[in-house]
């Protein structure tokens, strides 16, 4: 069954807002992780944040998780026309090398 | 170097006929993976070969077999093709005890 659910679905943004993408998900994780999506293209890893830590940061993405209310959220700040893609999390239960990801959430950043 | 390769990219075909999508990973990865898209864009695994053997297999019809003849590679053979397999199939590899995947470019199946 479906384990990560994105918020919002769709995004618009102007270059140099940022972007807020929301993931609730059920289930006990191990990690979770983001993924990015350009159209037609695989799925790129962007960042991975285990059960026992809160805050992450790369480059202009920032990852939080709330194990309590199992959500995570990305920002990705100062956005640029390049990060027009969609994006997805995914979580992996540990033992297992199983990923389960969301829905995605399109975001669209106008130049 | 291309890390997760695919072959071919699109793949149109009829129903009924059987057709195969080769992946290949140069990562040394132990572990890989096949993925559907659906229209939606809902990624789902299908299997999970860790060094030539089955470790995860999702609910997948029969006619859907993975073959992994080493490590670096892991085919998708799909029997008697129907409509609703229509997607985009997605290769990945990872590293035993690293949890990020690495996807190749996807596979567009068409059958009509």
């Amino acid at each position: 069954s479906q384990q990560g659910e994105e918020d919002p679905q769709a995004l618009s943004i102007q270059e140099g807002e940022n972007a807020t993408m929301n993931c609730s998900y059920k289930t006990s994780i191990n990690n979770l992780q983001w993924y990015r999506q350009n159209s037609g293209r695989g799925l790129v890893h962007l960042i991975l944040i285990r059960s026992n830590e809160r805050e992450k940061h790369s480059g202009r993405l920032r990852v939080t998780l709330d194990t309590s209310k199992k959500s995570s959220s990305l920002l990705i700040t100062a956005s640029r026309a390049a990060d027009t893609a969609s994006y997805f999390c995914a979580t992996g239960a540990g033992g297992s090398e199983k990923l389960v990801f969301g829905k995605g959430t399109k975001l669209t950043v106008n130049p | 170097d291309t890390a997760v390769s695919q072959t071919p990219k699109y793949l149109v075909t009829q129903m009924g006929n059987d057709k195969s999508i080769k992946c290949e990973q140069n990562l040394g990865h132990d572990t890989m993976y096949w993925y559907k898209q659906d229209s939606k864009k809902f990624l789902k695994i299908m299997f999970s070969y860790n060094n030539k053997e089955l470790i995860i297999n999702e609910t997948v019809p029969n006619r859907f077999s993975p073959k992994s003849p080493d490590k670096a590679h892991l085919n998708l053979h799909i029997n008697s093709l129907e409509l609703g397999d229509s997607a985009v199939y997605f290769c990945a590899s990872s590293q035993d005890g690293v949890y990020e995947q690495y996807f190749g470019p996807g596979t567009r199946l068409t059958v009509t």
